[in-house]
């Protein structure tokens, strides 16, 4: 693995389907964020970590939530998907919080 | 609140010079960030700004006048591969990044 991977690259869901997606990064970086992004706003934080154990609410949280069990992994579930989460939905991470984030390839969503 | 604006799209000629401007008002202030996301991909870093300034790397600049609240990234040299949309961002007092929604650039022959 080389910087960040994430997966699925696209998926289509039912709604009301759970759904969790994948993100890895091998640069030991401290700091992981997921983020989602949609024709004409820009990239909205979902959820954060700062560090392994410890997570946070981003600004658009709601129907979303994640875990941080070890520096290396960073999974996004939905529990139960709407058609409002369309959208394509990128991993960043960052070594400490306030330094340029690298970002993963992303995964297009989309919730009929 | 906290706000980021950026034109929503710019077209220039290649070899041509662009300079895409950025205006921000965050709670907090460490640092402004640009981007360059290609159609389809992820977001790779350009430049990082901290102190009033023009940093400048290759054909890339960018400059930050913080009392202003305002920062441009300036494109030399225009080629056909700099087609693709540029993120302006502020890291906030929490460290978290404020995005715009990006400007598009669409270069010409």
């Amino acid at each position: 693995i080389a910087g960040i991977t994430q997966a699925p690259t696209s998926q289509i869901l039912a709604a009301g389907r759970r759904m969790t997606l994948r993100c890895t990064q091998d640069m030991r970086h401290n700091a992981m964020y997921w983020y989602r992004q949609d024709l004409g706003l820009g990239l909205r934080l979902i959820h954060y970590s700062n560090t392994a154990g410890t997570t946070g609410k981003g600004e658009v949280p709601d129907g979303y939530s994640v875990s941080r069990a070890n520096t290396d992994d960073f999974p996004l579930t939905l529990a139960s998907a709407v058609p409002s989460q369309t959208s394509v939905y990128f991993c960043a991470s960052s070594d400490r919080g306030h330094n340029e984030q690298f970002f993963g390839p992303g995964t297009r969503l989309t919730v009929l | 609140g906290q706000n980021i604006d950026q034109p929503t799209e710019m077209t220039a000629t290649e070899g041509a010079i662009v300079q895409i401007n950025c205006t921000y008002q965050t709670s907090g202030f460490n640092g402004l960030f640009w981007y360059q996301q290609h159609a389809g991909e992820a977001p790779t870093f350009l430049s990082y700004n901290v102190l009033d300034g023009l940093e400048e790397k290759g054909r890339f600049s960018s400059f930050l006048s913080r009392s202003k609240g305002y920062s441009y990234l300036l494109l030399k040299e225009l080629q056909m591969k700099d087609s693709a949309s540029y993120l302006c961002a502020v890291s906030d007092s929490n460290y978290q990044l404020i995005w715009g929604a990006g400007t598009k650039l669409i270069i010409k022959p």
